[in-house]
């Protein structure tokens, strides 16, 4: 079975820009959460989704967006690009969210790498 | 919200010989503590995890083991191989909720043959 599925692998944009990342999740998991992770640091939250619906989200600002379509897959946009954006942008799926459906097992991506010039 | 220490931030090992990363965290609602192995290039990968009504959880050759009064949890690799070397990512979450777990800084593993 296909892991979860990112794209572009790497991406380079000058400052001021949008970009569009993309993900596929494992089959069968509903739920798909963004990470953002600068070098030399942990994985920080951005966005968690379930069942197209918006279930948490961290302390970034309003430049940084997301969505889960019908077929569980999600997209995060990010708008008027800062150099401070240049980090590995990963995506994690896992069964469920909240009232403790699945195993709360994340899978991850191999990520996005981002890049702003 | 959380906040999860990790320390050392880089750890330096003669093969065979045991590796011990440690985690504290603040959140004295946290009740699940994962454990990610982040290869080169590749996202983290779970490795191991352990629920706050559990003290110690053994797989193979790794443990992890949970001190909930001191809010602290720590990762034992023994018998450390080459192949062992990566990042290591603990997390701290609320299962039962919206499990968002919140990671540590992360500790390269270096393992020298």
């Amino acid at each position: 079975d296909a892991g979860v599925t990112q794209s572009p692998t790497h991406l380079i944009k000058t400052r001021g820009q949008q970009v569009t990342l993309r993900c596929s999740p494992i089959s069968g998991h509903k739920s798909v959460s963004w990470y953002q992770q600068v070098l030399g640091q942990g994985p920080q939250f951005i966005f968690q989704y379930y069942e197209k619906e918006e279930r948490g989200r961290g302390n970034f600002p309003d430049r940084f967006s997301a969505r889960q379509f019908p077929n569980y897959s999600s997209e995060l946009n990010v708008n008027a690009l800062l150099l401070g954006d240049s980090a590995l942008y990963l995506c994690a799926s896992s069964l469920g969210t909240s009232g403790g459906v699945g195993t709360g097992e994340l899978f991850f991506g191999e990520g996005s790498r981002l890049t702003v010039l | 919200g959380e906040n999860v220490e990790q320390h050392p931030s880089t750890l330096s090992v003669q093969e065979g010989d045991s590796a011990v990363i440690k985690c504290t965290y603040s959140d004295s609602a946290s009740n699940y503590f994962p454990w990610y192995k982040q290869e080169l290039g590749k996202g983290p990968q779970l490795i191991i995890d352990i629920r706050s009504n559990v003290g110690e959880k053994k797989d193979q050759r790794i443990a992890v083991t949970l001190n909930k009064t001191a809010k602290h949890f720590s990762l034992h690799i023994t018998e450390t191989q080459p192949e062992d070397s990566a990042v290591y990512f603990c997390a701290a979450s609320i299962r039962g909720g919206s499990y968002i777990p919140t990671f540590g800084r992360g500790t390269s593993l270096i393992v020298h043959p």
